[in-house]
């Protein structure tokens, strides 16, 4: 199995300013044979579903604002709120899926400092 | 819309079954898979299974096999997810997700709202 950790636990940002959250798959998330990272970020407010803010490790899905950014590749990946918004407050989870398994990382809280 | 539309909350006692319903609409829904997702009280993302709607073809997690059963009605474009042996720990918010394997490799683009079980004596 893939094992998903992130870092940090949670974190507290002021307005306007980067949160970077980080997440480390147990092994390579790189399919070979088309050079893409399977691996998405997901946003959670209290009281919702997961909703989908990033795939293929950096491609944004539509309708995400641009402030929010996926890197990295292989083992090793970014999500970075280039300036956080109010509405940012939420958990947010890696997943890989790369294997038939795909399991999710134990979440980043993100709240306002 | 594409959208999927769960049933609504259940609440059983320990050793019941329990079947949650995943309407699917707005698109063709033969041509995704479905992962079934839960989420206990104040914790995280834990994926169940999958299950094509193209084939009936699934895929269990180790920790639920024996006790869980996905199926799907293409008639009616539902998914169906079965919890049997319910103990006091399956008490959790239960969600379907779409699997978009084509255009985005297999993550999860669209979510049902959530079913919420609880398991209670």
């Amino acid at each position: 199995d893939i094992v998903m950790t992130q870092s940090p636990d949670s974190l507290a940002v002021s307005l306007g300013e980067r949160a970077t959250i980080n997440c480390k798959s147990s092994q390579s998330v790189l399919y070979s044979s088309n050079n893409k990272n399977y691996l998405a970020w997901y946003q959670q407010k209290p009281g919702q579903p997961p909703k989908l803010l990033i795939y293929w490790a950096s491609t944004r899905e539509s309708g995400v604002p641009d402030r929010f950014s996926g890197s990295g590749s292989g083992t090793d990946f970014t999500l970075t709120i280039s300036s956080l918004q109010a509405e940012d407050v939420a958990v947010y989870y890696c997943q890989q899926y790369y294997s038939t398994l795909p399991f999710f990382g134990p979440g980043t809280k993100v709240d306002i400092k | 819309q594409v959208q999927l539309v769960q049933s609504g909350a259940e609440v059983k006692k320990p050793g019941a079954s329990v079947k949650v319903s995943c309407k699917a609409s707005g698109y063709t829904f033969t041509s995704y898979g479905i992962s079934w997702v839960r989420q206990a009280p104040g914790q995280g993302l834990e994926w169940m299974g999958w299950i094509s709607a193209y084939n009936g073809n699934t895929n269990y997690a180790q920790k639920l096999q024996g006790r869980v059963t996905m199926t799907t009605d293409t008639s009616t474009s539902t998914a169906y997810m079965e919890l049997r042996s319910l103990r006091s720990d399956d008490t959790a918010v239960y969600y379907c997700a779409r699997e978009d394997e084509s255009n985005r490799g297999g993550a999860f683009d669209i979510w049902g709202q959530g079913t919420m079980v609880t398991v209670s004596s």
